[in-house]
């Protein structure tokens, strides 16, 4: 019943070379976000596409690159891993629905997260 | 985006009820206030949503006064099974970022 799906969920690199982490949905969701999450640490916004649109933040380094070839599917590319890189990679989805105009009657943007994958750099 | 701010850690005896105050003072008119539960190598999970007064569902209530300018997430009767990380955001609905604070570290003792 997973709605969000991370693979891997262990991923480990040596430093420097490429890997790419996946994330596919079946919500049919049109704004799709990654995030990092180091050890004891709230997850910190990466990036986030609202539909085809690439939205980065303003602090992601250029290491970070992300693709989404469909709705369904979204990849977070990290060209030269480093030691610091080391985390665990959210990936997350929300529809840009917006609330009813009677405030309670409808749930605002909820984000549903996948379970993560943990990266490791050697 | 409305920044949180919530205590770093709360511990608690089993079938205790737990209340986790979030304090978000410079709340916008349109945002809601959102509460997640994030457990050791999981991803968030959302638990409760809310705009003012009070909200229930099978899992938790939250409570916001007419100011909005906090809100009180309550746990009825935690299990061991509820010690996790418990996230306290604040945004608009419709398409949005959100800041994550530090969250609460909520230990439920046997």
């Amino acid at each position: 019943d997973a709605m969000v799906i991370q693979n891997p969920r262990y991923q480990v690199t040596q430093f420097g070379k490429p890997v790419t982490l996946s994330c596919s949905q079946t919500l049919n969701h049109n704004v799709m976000y990654w995030y990092q999450q180091k050890s004891s640490q709230a997850p910190k916004l990466l990036f986030h596409y609202y539909d085809k649109d690439f939205n980065n933040e303003a602090d992601t380094p250029d290491n970070f690159q992300s693709r989404r070839p469909n709705t369904s599917f979204c990849f977070l590319d990290i060209r030269s891993p480093g030691l610091g890189d080391a985390a665990m990679y959210l990936c997350a989805t929300s529809s840009n629905r917006p609330p009813s105009a009677v405030h309670g009657r409808e749930r605002a943007n909820i984000q549903y997260f996948g379970a993560g994958t943990r990266l490791s750099v050697l | 985006l409305a920044k949180t701010t919530q205590p770093i850690s709360m511990d608690s005896y089993e079938g205790q009820e737990v209340n986790i105050t979030c304090s978000h003072n410079n709340i916008a008119t349109n945002d809601y206030i959102t509460w997640y539960q994030q457990f050791p190598s999981q991803g968030p999970r959302f638990i409760i949503q809310g705009y003012k007064t009070k909200v229930t569902n099978e899992v938790a209530s939250l409570f916001i006064p007419a100011d909005r300018k906090s809100s009180t997430l309550s746990l009825p009767r935690v299990s061991l099974s509820d010690t996790a990380v418990y996230y306290c955001l604040a945004g608009s609905g419709g398409y949005q970022k959100v800041t994550f604070g530090t969250g609460t570290k909520l230990q439920v003792i046997p």
